[in-house]
C-alpha cells in the first residue's frame, strides 16, 4: 500500500482481556516501530524491529507486552490482562535503509474499560 | 540516553504570523538527528523537518525552519506566514545517529492554534 496502516483504528476492551493489534508497514521498509501515545502526551517508544536484528525490546513496560513480526511485513503487538493504564494510542512506524525519516500509520486508539 | 523538553503546552498565533516552538534536548551521543513532527486532529504524525547534528547550517523547508543551537542543546522551530492548516499538536524528536534505524525520543508535544 500507499502508506503505513493499521488495525483497528479503535478498539473498546474490558480490563482483564488480551487485544492484538496490526501494524502493516510500507512495502520494502526494513524498520518497524511501535510507540504508545497517552491523551495530549508525546509518544513514548515500545519496540523497534529492524531486518533480522533481534528486536530492541527495551520499551516494553510490563511482561503483558509482546510483538512479533513476520519477516519484512505486518507486526502484530499483543497486550495482555489488559489494565486501564494501557489506554492509549498505539502507534506504528516503518523506515527504509536508505532514508532517516518514519512514516507513521494512523494509530489504534485501545481504551480499557 | 536522550530527553527531549518543550516547554510550551500550547501556543497561538494570527494567520499569516510567524510564531517559533521551542526544544530542547539532551544526549550523550556524539552524532545524533533531530525532528520536528507535526501532528493534526487525524492523529496522523507527518514529518516537518529534520537536522542532522553534525551540519551547521539550519534546515529549511518552505516555511518552516530551524535554529539549531548545538552548545545550548537548542533547536527551535519557525513558522513563518502561518496559515489554517499549520494548527495541531507539534513534537520535538531526537534519534541516535550513526545508522538509519532506531527508536525517536520525543518531548511533550506543543499545541498550536491559528487565528484567522
Amino acid at each position: 500500500g500507499a502508506g503505513v496502516s493499521q488495525s483497528p483504528s479503535n478498539k473498546v476492551t474490558e480490563k482483564g482481556k488480551d487485544v492484538e493489534l496490526r501494524c502493516d508497514p510500507i512495502s520494502g521498509h526494513t524498520a518497524l516501530y511501535w510507540y504508545r501515545q497517552r491523551l495530549g502526551q508525546g509518544l513514548e517508544f515500545l519496540i523497534y524491529f529492524q531486518g533480522n536484528s533481534a528486536p530492541d525490546k527495551s520499551g516494553l513496560p510490563s511482561d503483558r507486552f509482546s510483538a512479533e513480526r513476520t519477516g519484512e511485513s505486518v507486526s502484530t503487538l499483543t497486550i495482555q490482562r489488559t489494565q486501564q493504564e494501557d489506554s492509549a494510542v498505539y502507534l506504528c512506524a516503518s523506515s527504509s535503509d536508505y532514508y532517516n525519516e518514519q512514516f507513521f500509520g494512523p494509530g489504534t486508539r485501545l481504551t480499557v474499560l | 540516553a536522550q530527553t527531549v523538553t518543550q516547554s510550551q503546552p500550547e501556543m497561538s498565533v494570527q494567520e499569516a504570523e510567524t510564531v517559533t516552538l521551542s526544544c530542547t534536548y539532551d544526549t550523550s551521543e556524539s552524532d545524533y538527528y533531530l525532528f520536528w513532527y507535526k501532528q493534526p486532529p487525524s492523529r496522523q504524525m507527518i514529518l516537518v523537518i529534520r537536522q542532522e547534528a553534525y551540519k551547521q547550517q539550519n534546515a529549511t523547508e518552505n516555511r518552516f525552519s530551524v535554529n539549531f543551537q548545538k552548545a545550548a542543546k537548542s533547536f527551535s522551530l519557525k513558522i513563518s506566514d502561518s496559515q489554517l492548516g499549520d494548527a495541531a499538536m507539534y513534537f520535538c524528536a531526537s534519534r541516535a545517529g550513526g545508522t538509519s534505524y532506531g527508536k525517536l525520543t520525543f518531548g511533550q508535544g506543543t499545541i498550536l492554534t491559528v487565528h484567522p
